[in-house]
């Protein structure tokens, strides 16, 4: 079975300060792995994803990521917040092989003061 | 041109009715998803289709059929709602080895 553990159900941080984002999975097979951004009353944006290809994940908005197998852990990090970046994150981990379901975290909600 | 769509994008009703929901993806993906998002945020993977079979049911109340007619589209009939049922519910569609796309989500309000 697969699991994924977002540490922190709210982060604070200042606009122009370092986001860092907590994830580690679990997952007896290779995992795909991904971020999500859940804005109010919208849906699930995609992020940035890792399918087994380059360890440190680039995506959208400025956010990257790195796949650490020795440490199970997929962190978010975006070198400096931005007000809009406020938002509730996901982090989600599926099988790498046939239709797969994805499994989530439980969420972390990003608060950015000015 | 939106990738995946649910309607309605609100639903309020009475405890007993039967609703339903329906999402049509145009993006030629093989699989679709109903995900459950409670008032925690969290997100709960209900049914998963591939091709309009069904592949994981999870453990959801059989007042709850999906129906997928074809592989672009799969809907969710909810027979006898209760209170419990409330709840944010979004379509997903993904394709071999990529990421899942999500439809805007139907709020839906058991009273």
């Amino acid at each position: 079975a697969q699991s994924v553990t977002q540490l922190g159900s709210h982060v604070s941080v200042s606009e122009g300060a370092l986001v860092l984002l907590r994830c580690n999975y679990s997952s007896s097979v290779p995992p795909y792995l991904f971020w999500y951004v859940q804005y109010p009353n919208q849906g699930l944006q995609l992020l940035l994803k890792y399918t087994s290809a380059a360890t440190l994940v680039k995506g959208i908005n400025g956010f990257e990521a790195e796949f650490k197998k020795s440490e199970t852990s997929f962190h978010l990090t975006k070198p400096s917040a931005h007000m809009s970046d406020a938002a509730e994150y996901f982090c989600a981990v599926s099988r790498n092989t046939g239709f797969q379901k994805l499994v989530f975290g439980t969420g972390t909600r990003l608060l950015v003061s000015p | 041109d939106t990738a995946v769509s649910q309607t309605p994008k609100y639903l309020v009703t009475q405890m007993g009715n039967d609703k339903s929901i329906k999402c049509e993806q145009n993006l030629g993906h093989d699989t679709m998803y109903w995900y459950k998002q409670d008032s925690k945020k969290f997100l709960k993977i209900m049914f998963s289709y591939n091709n309009k079979e069904l592949i994981i049911n999870e453990t959801v109340p059989n007042r709850f059929s999906p129906k997928s007619p074809d592989k672009a589209h799969l809907n969710l009939h909810i027979n006898s709602l209760e209170l419990g049922d409330s709840a944010v519910y979004f379509c997903a569609s993904r394709g071999e080895g990529t990421e899942a796309f999500f439809g805007q989500g139907t709020r839906l309000t058991v009273v």
